[in-house]
């Protein structure tokens, strides 16, 4: 099956630092990648879908300037957060879609999520 | 707008069964999803539906899906303690449209 890895798996950063979460198909290309991110007992927020070689399109109320996507190949997408804070410290994960599947069901394949502690 | 709704926590009984319930209010979803979320984990696709179906059955998994109600379920049979986890409903749109709509997950807890 499709795998995501994440990278890395969990960071503790320093206030005002800026920090790299790495997304990757392992076996497969993807067109697009999904950003989401999880606060403790909520449900995941999509943050911005991402498109190869173009610019990724943030949902409402994501800072574009603070959270950077760049996806550079069809199988990377990296999303920095910007001089972090405490207040970004949360759970992020990604998807990924295979740009071979045609299938109706336009399934995402998910990341097992960087965890990101800003202290 | 898009919303779905899922009650946040469920607790079994070793090999009793689980039944997860999930409303949503998007009549034009296209397909219904249940992912699995171990603790720190990524989530895990284990089911999904296509609107136009009522039932879906997968070893251990049965999906219900009432369209007039706009509601889904998700049964497990014979519930081990190696289900325990946050249980995700999400739905799309289909028809080009990738993005999810998570509920806020239900926590399902398997007593041994």
């Amino acid at each position: 099956g499709a795998v995501v890895s994440q990278h890395p798996s969990w960071v503790i950063c320093k206030s005002g630092t800026s920090v790299k979460i790495e997304c990757r198909s392992l076996d497969f290309q993807a067109t697009t990648m999904f950003w989401y991110r999880q606060f403790p007992k909520q449900s995941l927020m999509l943050m911005a879908t991402s498109n190869e070689g173009s610019k990724a399109t943030y949902e409402q109320g994501v800072e574009k300037d603070k959270f950077l996507i760049n996806h550079a190949s069809l199988t990377l997408s990296t999303l920095t957060v910007t001089s972090a804070h405490p207040e970004d410290s949360s759970f992020y994960i990604c998807s990924a879609r295979d740009a071979r599947d045609l299938r109706y069901q336009e399934t995402q394949y998910f990341g097992p999520g960087t965890r990101l502690l800003v202290l | 707008g898009e919303d779905v709704e899922q009650s946040l926590f469920l607790s079994v009984r070793e090999g009793d069964s689980s039944v997860i319930n999930c409303t949503y209010t998007d009549s034009s979803s296209t397909y219904l999803y249940w992912y699995k979320q171990e603790p720190g984990a990524g989530l895990q696709l284990l089911t999904y539906i296509f609107s136009n179906m009522d039932m879906k059955q997968d070893q251990r998994l049965t999906v219900l899906l009432n369209k007039k109600d706009k509601h889904l379920s998700l049964r497990i049979a014979d519930t081990q303690t190696g289900d325990s986890a946050i249980y995700f409903c999400a739905e799309s749109m289909g028809a080009g449209s990738y993005q999810l709509t998570f509920g806020k997950g239900t926590k399902l807890s398997v007593i041994p």
